[in-house]
């Protein structure tokens, strides 16, 4: 089966522009999150949909971010007017049940997104 | 507070050692799991291993086992007979309670194995 898809693979904006990133999670996987690691710090958790609702957003930085997914199915995470500090690495998983156990229960990482604002 | 501590930022290992790395947790639930990824340079995370807090017996998924001390909170990654291809960052992971879905990471260990 096709993995979790996340394009762009990187992405160079300038400060003040809009970044719009692309996650399409494993078929049937109604569980989708977004994650995203800044230079040197660990990986922090910034959102969780169910299908197409946001069951959990606690970890998003600030107004400048917003997530959809529409119809459950891909999701969008756009950034918008990005700074310097937004820079890093974005992750999607997705998974079947809410993560139980590990292997096929567990997450699956798409390959991330490198953003670069400069 | 941190709620996963990985404490060697950077590890070299011979190939066909084996290599420990470590990885301690805080957390006052008593439902919980622990994830170890794989990051190599191309940049997915690669899911290796998991231990659920109420296994008895510690996790192994071939050359991967788990180190885990329960009262100790700690769930330290042994890969033995380490290959060139093990080189990567790795990060340890939990998820606490049913109902919270998210993880919380560590800050990662990067693995060089050496020929």
């Amino acid at each position: 089966e096709a993995g979790v898809t996340q394009f762009p693979s990187h992405s160079v904006i300038e400060k003040g522009q809009t970044v719009t990133l692309r996650c399409d999670p494993i078929s049937g996987h109604d569980n989708l999150y977004w994650y995203r690691r800044v230079m040197g710090k660990e990986i922090k958790f910034l959102l969780h949909f169910v299908k197409e609702s946001k069951q959990d957003e606690s970890g998003m930085p600030n107004n400048r971010f917003l997530a959809e997914r529409t119809g459950g199915t891909y999701s969008t995470l756009k950034v918008q007017p990005a700074e310097l500090e937004d820079s890093g690495v974005y992750f999607c998983a997705s998974s079947l049940t809410p993560g139980l156990t590990g292997g096929a229960y567990g997450y699956t990482f798409g390959s991330g997104t490198r953003l670069t604002v400069v | 507070a941190q709620k996963i501590t990985q404490t060697q930022p950077g590890m070299f290992v011979q190939e066909k050692e084996a290599v420990t790395l470590d990885c301690t947790y805080d957390t006052s639930d008593p439902s919980y799991g622990l994830f170890w990824y794989k990051q190599p340079s191309s940049g997915e995370m690669i899911f290796l291993i998991y231990q659920g807090s109420y296994d008895q017996q510690n996790a192994t998924e071939g050359r991967y086992s788990l180190n885990f001390q329960k009262a100790r909170k700690s769930a330290n990654l042994v890969i033995s007979a380490s290959q060139l291809g093990d080189s990567a960052m790795y990060f340890c992971a939990m998820r606490e309670a049913p109902n919270d879905y998210k993880l919380s990471f560590g800050a990662g260990t990067t693995v060089t194995v050496r020929a």
